[in-house]
């Protein structure tokens, strides 16, 4: 079965520094990996998808993500995080072996210093 | 362009009273989905769709029932509120590619007491 590891529950950041939000994930075959940023009292917003090639990914907001097989991880970056970044985000992993369930981590907190 | 639409955004139920969550997407998405979400506990799948007339449970269907009549619509039905269905409630949809991008709607926070 497909699982997601976001190892910290809260980060916090000064405003301009850079971030890195981690992700490991669990699934036998090549997964579909997927980050997604919800902010307070909104749904869920992708933010950018690794399905295959590249394995440097960018996404919306200045966001880019890295796949890495041998330490399956899938972790989120920015070189310089604003005020508005402070969030939710949540890691997901989904199957491109057919199954239309993606499987998410708990999330992790993103607390923005001025 | 509305997407994936909730209704209602907030409800506070009295214990063993029933209510629907309604869930509507104009996307012709064939996959839907409804999660919970609790603080901590990232989301948690309820029940899912696949297509008009086929549901599934998720990883935590107890005292939940859905529908799929259409496409278009996926209404979550709680039969007798119990307060640990306290959360915050989300549906979601997919189209059939198998990408598993799931797009959600804004969420129904439903208090029980």
């Amino acid at each position: 079965a497909q699982s997601v590891t976001q190892p910290d529950i809260h980060i916090t950041v000064s405003e301009g520094a850079s971030l890195e939000l981690r992700c490991n994930y669990s699934y036998g075959a090549t997964p579909y990996l997927f980050w997604y940023v919800q902010s307070p009292g909104q749904g869920l917003q992708l933010l950018l998808k690794y399905f295959s090639g590249d394995t440097l990914v960018q996404g919306i907001k200045g966001f880019e993500a890295e796949f890495k097989r041998s330490q399956s991880s899938f972790n989120l970056r920015k070189p310089s995080v604003h005020w508005s970044d402070a969030a939710e985000y949540f890691c997901a992993v989904g199957s491109s072996g057919g199954s239309y369930i993606p499987t998410f981590g708990r999330g992790t907190s993103l607390i923005v210093h001025p | 362009n509305a997407g994936v639409t909730q209704t209602p955004k907030f409800r506070i139920l009295k214990i063993g009273q029933s209510m629907t969550l309604q869930c509507t997407q104009d996307m012709n998405h064939n996959y839907m989905y409804w999660y919970r979400q609790d603080p901590g506990m990232g989301l948690k799948l309820i029940y899912y769709s696949v297509g008009a007339g086929i549901t599934d449970k998720g990883e935590v269907p107890n005292g939940y029932n859905v529908s799929r009549s259409t496409t278009e619509d996926f209404p979550l039905r709680l039969e007798l509120a119990a307060p640990s269905q306290t959360s915050v409630y989300f549906c979601a949809s997919s189209d059939s590619s198998g990408a598993n991008v799931l797009t959600f709607g804004a969420g129904s926070r439903l208090t029980v007491l």
